[in-house]
């Protein structure tokens, strides 16, 4: 099956810039989607097709994919951005989803 | 605005069947073009894909829990429903329902708040 491989964890001081990697083998030619879990909380979807953006999700949050990595990037970092974020993206050969083993992003 | 709702026992003793339900409210679930899908989160762990339905009844299963597991929905109360057989502690998990942010399986832009399944004798 498809692995997606995530950093365990990123620490970053507020008003800084937080990027999360998920890489996958060829990852750039599948559409990558991000959560946001904040703790006791259910995930938020943050990113959807590489780079966009639900309504009410704040311009602070981005996305790129290319190659074997897919980053999202978190900018102008707030102690509300402290959470879990996990990558997933649809393993064609399996036909099912799949989410990338989470990165903690811890805020200074 | 629509919300997602699961409910279940939160104790299952090893060998038993688990059984959750998710009630959707502010959209029916057969008016949509939406899949409908199970979600679990062991403690202290990442998040694991169990299974989808599709409002037309395709039926899908992650293989680690397939031939356990049965996802089904019922439309006259506008809920959908997941049931995992002879669990063990390994079963131990927060159960998220959810929905697809579009018509593809994935992403999913619509979660419930989660309930806790414990296995335990």
């Amino acid at each position: 099956s498809y692995v997606l491989t995530q950093p365990p964890s990123v620490s970053v001081a507020p008003g800084q810039t937080a990027r999360i990697t998920c890489g996958g083998n060829n990852i750039g030619r599948k559409s990558v989607h991000w959560y946001q879990q904040r703790p006791g909380q259910a995930p938020v979807l943050v990113v959807y097709d590489d780079s966009d953006r639900p309504s009410g999700i704040p311009e602070r949050f981005s996305g790129s994919n290319s190659g074997n990595t897919a980053t999202l990037t978190i900018s102008r970092v707030e102690a509300g951005d402290e959470a879990d974020y996990y990558c997933q993206v649809w393993d064609s050969s399996s036909d099912l989803p799949v989410f990338g083993t989470g990165t903690r992003v811890t805020v200074l | 605005q629509l919300q997602l709702q699961e409910s279940g026992p939160g104790l299952v003793k090893p060998s038993e069947t688990l059984a959750l339900t998710c009630s959707v409210s502010g959209g029916a679930i057969s008016s949509s073009s939406h899949y409908w899908g199970w979600i679990r989160q062991p403690p202290g762990k990442g998040l694991e894909w169990i299974a989808s339905i599709h409002y037309s009844g395709s039926t899908y299963y992650n293989p680690s829990v397939k031939s356990r597991d049965t996802i089904s929905v019922d439309t006259s109360k506008n809920q959908f429903s997941l049931k995992l057989s002879s669990v063990t502690a390994a079963d131990t998990a927060v159960y998220y329902c959810a929905r697809s942010w579009g018509t593809a399986m994935i992403p999913l832009g619509h979660w419930g708040q989660g309930t806790l399944v414990t296995v335990s004798s």
